[in-house]
């Protein structure tokens, strides 16, 4: 079945330093690429989404990458922050057949000050 | 603007006793819908999507099951929880088409321990 990696399962760096978190699916028909951001028992929120005819997407500290010859797909996080800190998902989509997610297993990123 | 509810928030149920878990979105009509699980700090497991009323898709084979009597409303069931269905359950949306087609949200999701 459809299957997402993601790595590494921990991630720790210094306030001010870049963070990246990488993703490979299996699904060659994914056409869609959402990362949501989860903090410490509440809902996982989207913070940035790629789709499939895009090879880059930029909004302020944060970027995504998407390699679709590779199947693999990276979240970027410039000028960490504290606030940052919270386990990040990354998920493939097909928008067909119920537009189904599958979830990679979390990054947990602690950002010390 | 779109708003998805879930209740209850937190639910502590013994061993063998039934579960109804309830999810309602507002704002928006035939949304596709999602029930998934997360186990203590691990990941997202989907377990049933709903394109429309009546139409439901397991993802899982488990003692649970859904149910979609209106088109904004999804319900996640059991007749007998197990130890192993305690985790955070997780409603979500999405709307096809438009600008923001793409993008599925969560509900504020029900804490559940089964003791």
């Amino acid at each position: 079945g459809e299957n997402v990696e993601q790595h590494p399962s921990t991630l720790s760096v210094q306030e001010g330093d870049s963070a990246v978190i990488k993703c490979t699916y299996s699904d060659s028909a994914s056409n869609y690429f959402p990362w949501y951001k989860q903090e410490l028992g509440k809902r996982p929120q989207l913070i940035i989404d790629i789709r499939s005819n895009v090879g880059e997407k930029k909004d302020q500290r944060i970027a995504v990458t998407l390699n679709k010859t590779a199947k693999h797909f990276s979240l970027h996080i410039t000028e960490t922050q504290p606030e940052d800190s919270a386990v990040y998902f990354c998920a493939a989509s097909r928008s067909d057949g119920g537009f189904k997610t599958i979830f990679g297993a979390g990054t947990r990123l602690f950002v010390k000050a | 603007s779109q708003t998805i509810h879930q209740w209850p928030a937190t639910l502590v149920q013994p061993v063998g006793s039934p579960l109804s878990l309830e999810c309602t979105v507002e704002g928006t009509s035939n949304p596709n819908l999602y029930w998934y699980r997360q186990a203590a700090g691990r990941g997202l497991q989907l377990l049933f999507y709903s394109v429309g009323i009546g139409q439901i898709s397991s993802e899982v084979p488990q003692n649970l099951s859904a149910s979609r009597p209106q088109d904004r409303q999804f319900i996640l069931s059991s007749k007998k929880l197990l130890l192993s269905d305690s985790g955070f359950y997780l409603c979500a949306w999405r709307i096809l088409g438009g600008r923001k087609g793409y993008e599925q949200y969560f509900g504020p999701g029900t804490r559940l321990t089964v003791t």
